[in-house]
């Protein structure tokens, strides 16, 4: 089974501050990597598909990256609304899917 | 609108069963892959099944043998059947369209305890 880490698992940030989260597969998964974003006794929404293709309606303040093991999802200028936790997810097998542990983000 | 709406969780003894239903609106489910996936209180995510529009069904292995996926095209629905189920079961269950190799969208969730 492909195995999903995320790095950190938690960070401080303010409003106004670029962040960086990372998201690393076990093995290569080409671009088969989402990304989304849960927030306190919602549903997780998906922000990023396909490592880099935004999902409708998402802001243009997100973004991702990467290919084969290693991926990125970058928030350029952190708003009020996006303090949550984001979580990656493998779909290189629609067999077996892997979340990764998620990052929780909360205001410094 | 693209809309899924859980139902069907509750309170269950260990070694109980439980049946969860996921209706849809605004697409066919037949014609998509569609996914449960859940989350224990404060954990992360964890997939739990998914059916192939062909009717191919596949489970992580911490459910495989225990818990069956199913779907009534004329209904429009989506179904988990839950047996033998232990306390590690509890959590929100979330039924899920994948759609592009991603789950969108997501039902609210139902919570299913298992407890004596």
């Amino acid at each position: 089974d492909i195995q999903m880490t995320q790095s950190p698992s938690s960070l401080s940030a303010s409003v106004g501050d670029r962040v960086t989260i990372t998201c690393r597969a076990s093995q290569t998964i080409s671009t088969y990597l989402n990304w989304y974003q849960q927030k306190p006794g919602k549903a997780p929404k998906l922000l990023i598909y396909a490592a880099s293709s935004l999902q409708s309606g998402v802001p243009s303040r997100f973004s991702g990256s990467g290919s084969g093991t290693d991926f990125t999802l970058t928030i350029s200028s952190l708003q009020p609304e996006d303090f949550a936790t984001y979580y990656c997810q493998q779909s290189y097998s629609t067999s077996s899917f892997t979340f990764g542990p998620g990052t929780k983000v909360d205001i410094k | 609108e693209v809309q899924l709406v859980e139902s069907g969780g509750g309170l269950v003894q260990p070694g109980g069963s439980l049946r969860l239903t996921c209706a849809a609106s605004g697409f066919t489910v037949g014609s998509y892959y569609m996914s449960w996936v859940r989350q224990a209180p404060g954990k992360g995510l964890e997939w739990v099944s998914i059916i192939h529009s062909g009717g191919t069904t596949y489970y992580a292995d911490s459910v495989k043998g225990r818990f069956i996926i199913s779907r009534d095209n004329s209904k429009n629905t989506l179904y988990l059947q839950m047996n033998s189920l232990r306390t590690e079961d509890t959590a929100v269950y979330y039924c899920a369209r994948l759609t592009f190799r991603a789950f969108d969208p997501w039902g609210q969730g139902i919570l299913v305890t298992v407890s004596s």
